[in-house]
């Protein structure tokens, strides 16, 4: 099934430490919403974004829905331990209720 | 507020035999979702419901795969006959779907799939 480039696959990084993941599409959407999923459950939802430019934060998480309407990034500042998962994009086409998702950045940190 | 609601959330099956999985949408969300996710990969939808009408289901297996959604709350999915490559978590999400596009999915703890 068709899913989005996302990057990176996955990331380990110290405590304390920024990260920064993105996606890609060739279609435009007009929402994209970003989730961690942990071992046996179902993803999280971090954050909505529903207006191109639109930059979105919840607590360190910050996320921005590119101009082009065809990207959009996650940043995690100053990460802690309990920040390790996976962190999945999901975009929705344009004129359509339909969700495509990115392959997944996995994250782990290091204390 | 109580999220989507699944089960089981676990399931080991020998192949060929069926399986039914269950879902319990958050109160007042009108658009449900199933979807598939494979080991290492992001979940693929499978289903789309709006109220009681399976709007999207371009990308279900029809040949053993089936879905309902009575009343256009609680949804079931079914498998029959189940294959090996069946194999995956299934997840269940749901939304309140407005008018002007905004539409949030919030998603079910899933159920995992073994196929033996």
């Amino acid at each position: 099934g068709q899913q989005l480039n996302q990057s990176p696959q996955s990331m380990f990084i110290q405590e304390g430490e920024d990260v920064s993941m993105n996606c890609t599409s060739s279609s435009i959407f007009n929402t994209w919403l970003w989730y961690k999923q942990e071992p046996g459950e179902g993803p999280v939802l971090l954050i909505a974004l529903y207006k191109a430019g639109e930059l979105t934060s919840n607590g360190r998480l910050t996320a921005q829905f590119g101009i082009t309407r065809k990207d959009s990034f996650l940043n995690i500042s100053a990460s802690i331990p309990s920040d390790v998962g996976i962190y999945f994009c999901a975009g929705r086409i344009s004129g359509t209720y339909k969700y495509i998702f990115g392959t997944g950045t996995r994250l782990k940190v290091l204390a | 507020e109580a999220g989507v609601v699944q089960s089981p959330r676990y399931k080991i099956i020998e192949k060929k035999q069926p399986v039914a999985f269950w879902c319990n949408p958050i109160s007042g969300h009108n658009t449900l979702y199933w979807y598939r996710q494979n080991l290492g990969q992001g979940p693929e939808l499978l289903i789309r419901y709006e109220n009681e009408e399976a709007v999207d289901d371009s990308q279900l297996p029809k040949d053993r795969f089936s879905a309902e959604r009575l009343k256009g709350v609680d949804s079931t999915l079914k498998i029959q006959p189940a294959e090996l490559g069946d194999s995956a978590v299934y997840l269940c999400a749901s939304s309140l779907s407005l008018a002007g596009g905004l539409d949030t999915q919030y998603f079910g703890p899933g159920t995992r799939l073994t196929v033996l």
